[in-house]
């Protein structure tokens, strides 16, 4: 595998299930991050994961639950979600240094709560 | 705080031909980078092109250009050549290059949806 790779690619869920996303990276960068793209919006930053450093977008919901187990692998937990959640939710990876620290993308988790 | 405006929601381009992307951007950082990113329907985002705000010449990456102005405050994408593979939804974004740990982020525009014709 190379890359930024999203399992799984799609999930269809219930309001009251509880799941998991999973992103791996194997670039062996020091940065993760999770995005959530909504249909005609901007890209919105959920999560930022850098070396030992979390930060949250203050206006992300409490039923999304980030886990950061190492600098390869990073998991978004979901539970009692609503049918505004459907999206695309996207993972990212740099190298965490100042400067361009460009971000790869893995190819995006398409979730649908019903 | 940083935005991104992308105006055109979408655009069509005769294949073989040139077509430009819009970006205009407001931040009050002094040094700042400046991206493009393509997101086919597969859903993947693409890194295409960088370009940094103290750089004197406009980036350039094979069919892509990025012609910037920073007076203006604008950063618009050039493809040459288009071909039907170029169909796809293009994403202005900006960072400051100062910052390192959270302030990395990434702004993003709302995107231009490109569709080239045969």
């Amino acid at each position: 595998e190379t890359g930024v790779t999203q399992t799984p690619r799609h999930l269809v869920m219930g309001m009251t299930n509880k799941k998991s996303l999973k992103c791996e990276q194997h670039l062996g960068h020091n940065a993760m991050y999770w995005y959530k793209q909504s249909a005609k919006k901007p890209l919105e930053l959920m999560f930022v994961y850098s070396l030992e450093e979390r930060v949250e977008n203050n206006s992300v919901p409490s039923r999304f639950s980030p886990e950061c187990p190492n600098s390869s692998h990073l998991f978004l937990h979901l539970h009692t979600l609503q049918p505004e959640d459907s999206a695309l939710y996207l993972c990212a990876s740099s190298q965490g240094l100042a400067g361009v620290d460009e971000q790869f993308f893995g190819p995006g988790t398409r979730l649908t709560v019903l | 705080a940083q935005k991104i405006t992308q105006t055109q929601p979408g655009m069509f381009v005769q294949e073989k031909e040139a077509v430009t992307l819009d970006c205009t951007y407001d931040t009050s950082d002094q040094s700042y980078g400046l991206f493009w990113y393509k997101q086919p329907s597969s859903g993947e985002m693409i890194f295409l092109i960088y370009q940094g705000s103290y750089d004197e010449q406009n980036a350039t990456e094979g069919r892509y250009s990025l012609n910037f102005q920073k007076a203006r405050k604008s950063a618009n994408l050039v493809i040459s050549a288009s071909q039907l593979g170029d169909s796809a939804m293009y994403f202005c974004a900006m960072r400051d290059l100062i910052s390192s740990g959270s302030a990395r982020q990434l702004t993003f525009g709302s995107g231009t949806q490109l569709t080239v014709l045969p």
